[in-house]
């Protein structure tokens, strides 16, 4: 167990909604990143928020979007949801998100199936 | 643009034949190298981070070696519990704090 939750661990919806995914770091962490992963891609970042601001971007969709909020736990939107959007998604956190070494740690996932 | 290659892909040993996973790489900077365990359905679990080259890193059966150019993780007589995934990525100084992963190396250990 690393420590870092998501919920939920499983969310099945259709074509054009939107879905909200949750995170909660491990304790004393400030940095949440997200990650994508899907059979032909494998695991892509996506973005990271360190202490509630906006860290660094990756491939992000323009349809998705993320957030931090004071007590550190991040949630990540993903709106007009296409076939394709269909993968895990992964919330990692790590205790620094400056210049110092860090390791993430990566939650248990939510899979995403978009029907 | 960053890259990480791991090879093989797939990879099957008896229990107790040691073998070694490949993780090539190109970065413009490595700030480290990071290795993870990924069991199906699962998030990847932290194995090791190397800094520089020469350095090796050692947790029950594996050790993870970094030269400036590629990684190996060496399994020294697997068990079946090894079956996993297993994950590369590399953090750049001028990438902020993302990984890049690599395709993985799917490991089965049989009895």
């Amino acid at each position: 167990d690393s420590g870092v939750t998501q919920t939920p661990k499983h969310l099945i919806t259709a074509t054009g909604q939107r879905v909200t995914l949750r995170c909660s770091p491990r304790s004393g962490d400030l940095s949440v990143y997200w990650y994508q992963q899907s059979l032909d891609q494998g695991l892509q970042f996506l973005i990271q928020y360190y202490n509630g601001e906006e860290r660094a971007k990756g491939n992000i969709l323009e349809r998705f979007s993320a957030q931090q909020f004071p007590d550190l736990h991040s949630e990540l939107n993903l709106s007009s949801l296409e076939l394709g959007d269909s993968a895990l998604y992964f919330c990692a956190s790590s205790a620094s998100g400056g210049s110092s070494y860090n390791e993430q740690f990566f939650g248990p996932g939510t899979r995403l199936t978009v029907l | 643009e960053d890259q990480v290659t791991q090879s093989p892909e797939a990879l099957r040993l008896q229990e107790g034949e040691s073998s070694s996973l490949n993780c090539s790489y190109t970065v413009s900077g490595l700030r480290g190298l990071f290795w993870y365990r990924q069991d199906p359905g699962k998030g990847p679990e932290f194995l090791f981070t190397l800094y520089s080259a020469g350095e090796e890193k050692e947790k029950e059966r594996l050790k993870a070696t970094l030269t400036k150019k590629e990684s190996f993780l060496h399994i020294t007589a697997p068990k079946p519990e090894d079956s996993a995934t297993y994950l590369c990525a590399v953090q750049a100084w001028n990438a902020g704090n993302m990984l890049t992963f690599g395709g993985g190396t799917r490991l089965m250990v049989k009895p």
